[in-house]
């Protein structure tokens, strides 16, 4: 079983459009991460959840957000794509916030 | 916030040679410190991590090194093998948890 998985694995849609990212974790961990991995390969951390609340909201565009419907599950809401969201996105996991992460697969997602 | 800084940005060394990758962190209240590898295409993996209480840990090839004072933090990698060759991160984290911030990676190549 993939500890941490991801769907859709790549994403390709048209600027202005609306997608979501969805990712799922078996690990029971409390603390649920979405990362951002631009083509300089830099990790920006955009949200964390933990037990279904927002605590980090790194100075992402209101564009982007992070649901959560239960403690397993936190998905990724993007309007209004636009060339710049081109990227990968990776969800993360941790127990109590702090230890290792643990990464799923990632989405490419590109912007035309 | 926190802000770490990692050098260099890609190294190449011959098989067998050692690789120094070193990292500088911005927040003396960080206390936790690993390293994640990502190979091309794949996840970010946790590959060795480091507490504040300690000032070196050691995993076979892979060392860590850590000082608070100077608020830097080193990986070692000995006797490097071509499946080293990947992008390395390091990350700071705050005990309170929920925040990693992640360096800017090093590309690490190792010529056979």
């Amino acid at each position: 079983d993939t500890a941490v998985s991801q769907t859709p694995k790549y994403l390709v849609t048209q600027m202005g459009n609306d997608k979501s990212i969805k990712c799922e974790q078996n690990l029971g961990h409390d603390t649920m991460y979405w990362y951002k991995q631009d083509s300089k390969k830099f990790l920006k951390i955009m949200f964390s959840y933990n037990n279904k609340e927002l605590i980090i909201n790194e100075t992402v565009p209101n564009r982007f957000s992070p649901k959560s419907p239960d403690k397993a599950h936190l998905n990724l809401h993007i309007n209004s794509l636009e060339l710049g969201d081109s990227a990968v996105y990776f969800c993360a996991t941790s127990f109590g916030g702090t230890g290792e992460l643990f990464f799923g697969e990632g989405s490419r997602l590109t912007v035309l | 916030g926190e802000n770490v800084e990692q050098h260099p940005s890609t190294l190449s060394v011959q098989e067998g040679d050692s690789a120094v990758i070193k990292c500088t962190y911005s927040d003396s209240a960080s206390n936790y410190f690993p390293w994640y590898k990502q190979e091309l295409g794949k996840r970010p993996q946790l590959i060795i991590d480091i507490r504040s209480n300690v000032g070196e840990k050691k995993d076979q090839r892979i060392a860590v090194t850590l000082n608070k004072t100077a608020k830097h933090f080193s990986l070692h990698i000995t006797e490097t093998q071509p499946e080293d060759s990947a992008v390395y991160f390091c990350a700071a984290s705050l005990d309170t948890g929920n925040q990693f911030y992640f360096g800017t990676g090093t590309s690490l190549t190792v010529i056979p």
